[in-house]
């Protein structure tokens, strides 16, 4: 029930296509989900993040979609460049009752725009 | 400017012998995490910590131990059990009383035997 699933494992995008990534969750406890971006010999860094009282946010090129009763969330790219090439992950936290606030992460997504 | 330090950038380990990861942040934050990253794999929680002088064992913890006696500093040592320790290690740190931000990461340690 911890786990967060995430597809798919590879994703390859024409530059200027739209790149979605899919997760899903079991835990609806989890009111916090972010999205990390990691490129190659670096640590992942915060993307963009939602918490479930909405269904959407975007930030520039980047959308998260939000569907509550469905337990899943995915991360559009719009317009994906060469430089958005990177391993993407998915995680989730849980609320109130999770004392720990830990992150629970989707296994990544190794997304590539072809030129 | 804040932020994680991990070094050193590259390790390389002979087998039987223990080594140390270092981990240092100046965030001001409390909770600390140690992970461990496998080729096309996610991140897999090794130890972690919410105070100084206290950590818990995360999902994979064996062959690894931590210490927090400091607030800036949570350094990880993979001992001689751990049979397979190649692996890129990440080191974050968060605010834990504050659920919803965001975990801040080093640039990663990676450890190869030879």
């Amino acid at each position: 029930q911890q786990q967060v699933k995430q597809s798919p494992q590879s994703l390859i995008v024409q530059k200027g296509g739209i790149s979605i990534i899919n997760c899903a969750y079991e835990n609806t406890a989890f009111d916090y989900f972010p999205w990390y971006q990691q490129f190659p010999g670096k640590g992942p860094a915060l993307l963009i993040a939602i918490r479930p009282d909405v269904s959407e946010k975007k930030e520039g090129r980047f959308t998260i979609s939000f569907n509550k009763s469905a337990k899943q969330f995915s991360l559009h790219i719009m317009d994906s460049q060469p430089g958005d090439s990177a391993t993407y992950f998915c995680a989730a936290m849980g609320g109130v009752m999770d004392s720990n606030y830990q992150l629970i992460w989707g296994a990544g997504t190794k997304l590539i725009i072809k030129p | 400017d804040g932020g994680i330090t991990q070094s050193p950038k590259y390790l390389f380990r002979k087998e039987g012998q223990n080594v140390t990861l270092s981990c240092e942040q100046n965030l001001n934050h409390d909770a600390m995490y140690w992970y461990r990253q496998d080729p096309g794999q996610g991140l897999r929680l090794i130890y972690y910590s919410q105070i100084v002088n206290d950590f818990q064992k995360g999902d994979i913890a064996e062959g690894y131990s931590v210490s927090r006696e400091k607030k800036e500093s949570f350094p990880l040592t993979v001992t001689s059990a751990q049979k397979n320790p190649t692996a890129f290690y990440l080191c974050a740190s968060k605010i834990p009383d504050r659920a919803w931000t965001e975990a801040f990461f080093g640039q990663g340690t990676r450890l190869t035997v030879v």
